[in-house]
């Protein structure tokens, strides 16, 4: 299952609201997961099973969607927000993951 | 605390074989399946491996099937990537990665990271 990420870079300023997508090529019945990762360290988990939020994560990451598309909201961008998020689904083998988007201060 | 402690990554020569472990630590380590991602230099993220927490079921992507082996060691709390006939391709990063107890492919905790160099 291909997944396409946009917009590829995504130029924000702290406070303001990020909106990022996922497109899978089929469904995957909600089963999508959301990632951060910064320069040199490994990818956090943030959402799974397109909603749900991984534990520690805070309110203002929320996942949305179905079917084949879906949504990361970011909804007040904090200084540590700026990073790479990448989606990735679970729904058939091998899992795979979207080709980044990259949220920088603008 | 969740920790998962990566070794054994380095430099190999196209052809040659390395092999990662991982060691698990706070958590049942018997109870959850496991994986392994890598990434490229400046690349994206590709799922490897996974192996059921009884190892009752053990998944390889294409890519790899026939040369890297995933295998665990309950009693020892660690996770293994065997990888033979390394390919220029292969150099990455290399994760492992804990899922959800039940469910296969999520990376909820990840190590540190081994990086693999295959060049001559």
């Amino acid at each position: 299952i291909l997944l396409t990420q946009s917009p590829a870079t995504l130029s924000l300023s702290p406070g303001d609201r990020a909106t990022l997508s996922c497109r899978a090529s089929q469904s995957i019945s909600r089963y999508l997961a959301w990632y951060q990762q910064k320069p040199g360290q490994a990818p956090r988990l943030l959402i799974y099973d397109a909603s749900n939020r991984a534990t520690g994560i805070p309110a203002r990451f929320t996942g949305s969607g179905s079917g084949t598309d879906y949504t990361l909201t970011i909804s007040s961008l904090e200084p540590e927000d700026f990073a790479v998020y990448y989606c990735q689904q679970r729904s058939n083998w091998p899992p795979t993951f979207g080709q980044g988007t990259k949220v920088e201060i603008k | 605390e969740v920790q998962l402690v990566q070794s054994g990554g380095g430099l190999v020569r196209p052809g040659g074989s390395l092999r990662l472990s991982c060691a698990a630590s706070g958590f049942t380590f018997s109870d959850y399946w496991m994986s392994w991602v890598r990434q490229a230099p400046g690349a994206g993220l590709e799922w490897v491996a996974n192996i059921k927490h009884d190892g009752s079921e053990i998944y390889h992507v294409d890519s790899v099937e026939g040369r890297f082996t995933v295998s665990r060691d309950n009693a020892k709390k660690s996770l293994y990537l065997q990888m033979n006939s390394l390919r220029a391709e292969d150099t990455a990063v290399y994760y492992c990665a804990r899922g959800l107890v039940a469910v296969a492919a999520i990376c909820v905790y990840w190590g540190q990271g081994s990086l693999v160099t295959v060049s001559s």
